[in-house]
């Protein structure tokens, strides 16, 4: 069965860096495209960035554009979220998900991890 | 960005309602829209999209409607385990935005 495990999540003070992790099996990794989803009792739920099945596009929402970095592994089923420059508003359960649908679309999320806590705190 | 706004914020029901959850679009997306389950300490769950394709596994009591800017969620006989949060999702243009939800508790 299909199943996305993240790790990585914690506390991290105000400017630093925390690294993401989701592990996926049950399922050919290599021919999905993949997200990050983030979510918070005040700003419910984000989106935040996709990267494509074979790793050939990437984007972001802007509010982390140029501070988070997703990324993919295709031989190893893994998908990562490098955060840096962490803001205490990115303080959040981030998600990840597996996007279902035409590739070059925005598309639904059919399986979703169990989610890791980031709290950014001095 | 695609605004979506669901209405209302917080409905309570009984164990074989008949319930409507509203999502109005800022702009119109066709019928690009998506609803979402959750529970609470869980991930959403996928329960209908691309106007009214089950998710496999969900009973046929979930129903979806409309496009253009108005879409409805109809749960024709509420079941105890239906208490949830529920959340639209548009799926007409990136960025990929959400409704703020609405949480469905027992009468």
């Amino acid at each position: 069965q299909v199943q996305l495990v993240e790790s990585g999540g914690g506390v991290v003070q105000p400017g630093r860096s925390l690294r993401l992790s989701c592990a996926a099996s049950g399922f050919t990794f290599s021919h999905y495209n993949m997200h990050w989803v983030r979510q918070t009792p005040g700003k419910g739920l984000e989106w935040v960035a996709l990267i494509w099945y074979d790793g050939s596009n990437k984007y972001y929402v802007d509010s982390v554009k140029g501070r988070f970095t997703i990324s993919r592994d295709n031989s190893k089923n893994t998908l990562d979220l490098q955060m840096n420059s962490l803001r205490a508003e990115d303080t959040a359960v981030y998600y990840c998900a597996r996007g279902r649908g035409d590739s070059q679309r925005p598309q639904v999320y059919d399986y979703w991890g169990q989610g890791t806590l980031v709290t950014v705190s001095s | 960005d695609i605004q979506l706004t669901q209405s209302p914020s917080f409905l309570s029901a009984s164990v074989g309602d008949r319930v409507t959850i509203t999502c109005r679009a800022s702009q119109g997306i066709s019928s690009h829209l998506a609803w979402y389950q959750q529970k609470p300490g869980k991930a959403p769950k996928l329960l209908i999209y691309s106007a009214s394709t089950l998710q496999t596994g969900v009973p046929s009591r979930f129903s979806d409607s409309g496009s253009g800017t108005e879409f409805t969620l109809t749960i024709s006989s509420l079941q105890p385990e239906d208490f949830a949060t529920y959340y639209c999702q548009q799926l007409n243009s990136h960025p990929i935005t959400f409704g703020q939800g609405t949480r469905l508790e027992i009468k």
